[in-house]
């Protein structure tokens, strides 16, 4: 099965910290996407990349920055965090291709205080 | 079975009987889209996807119609059971080249299945 791992489920932090999410796929998969989800708002799309050291913003990347020096590894880093980013954070890949879907990481809680 | 109109959050229906959940999306060049389960505490679970050369595409017990002339999408569940409660999300493609391979949601729609 692919596994798409966060390596937190839930972070405390404190405002202006420089947080840290990290997020592994160990199926070889091109594309990696980092979401933030709240509620009655679903899923946004934050950053994407479709290969290492490629990125691409998506509907909210204010206030986020992304790094993939390795295919299996795609961060997201919060540089400044604020109580508005306050928020669950949902990691998904896809193989190559635009009819692919995604599996997802089990999420990351993050507060920040 | 219970049939709701676009987009409705939250969607009750009785053990057995079956669910209809529609999604509106966006895109006229979207030509992939999928149905997403997530369950409490989990991350979001493919169900079923459909291309845009379908109408219909079956699954277990899992129907995605796919009607284009009005941007629709919905997910049939027969004989739903206690087990599908859950958030249900519609996705579809962003759009040509390589944003297409990034998916936009829909805002979710949450099914609560009563014995």
């Amino acid at each position: 099965d692919v596994k798409v791992t966060q390596s937190s489920r839930y972070l405390v932090k404190r405002t202006g910290e420089k947080v840290f999410l990290e997020c592994v796929q160990d199926m070889d998969h091109e594309n990696m996407f980092w979401y933030r989800q709240d509620p009655g708002l679903g899923l946004r799309l934050i950053y994407f990349s479709y290969d290492v050291k490629m990125k691409e913003k998506g509907d909210i990347p204010e206030g986020y920055s992304v790094s993939r020096e390795k295919k299996e590894r795609f961060s997201l880093i919060l540089e400044s965090a604020s109580t508005n980013q306050t928020s669950m954070y949902l990691c998904a890949s896809s193989t190559g291709g635009r009819d692919r879907g995604y599996t997802f990481g089990s999420g990351t809680r993050l507060t920040v205080v | 079975g219970e049939s709701v109109g676009l987009h409705l959050p939250t969607l009750s229906v009785q053990e057995g009987d079956n669910s209809i959940i529609n999604c509106a999306y966006s895109n006229s060049a979207s030509d992939y889209f999928i149905w997403y389960k997530q369950e409490s505490g989990k991350g979001p679970q493919f169900i079923i996807d459909i291309r845009s050369n379908m109408d219909k595409r079956q699954g277990q017990r899992v129907t995605v119609l796919l009607n284009k002339t009005v941007k629709h999408l919905s997910l049939q569940i027969a004989a739903t059971q206690p087990g599908d409660s859950a958030v249900y999300f519609c996705a579809e493609n962003m759009g040509p080249g390589q944003a297409g391979t990034a998916l936009i949601f829909g805002k979710g729609t949450t099914l609560s299945v009563s014995s």
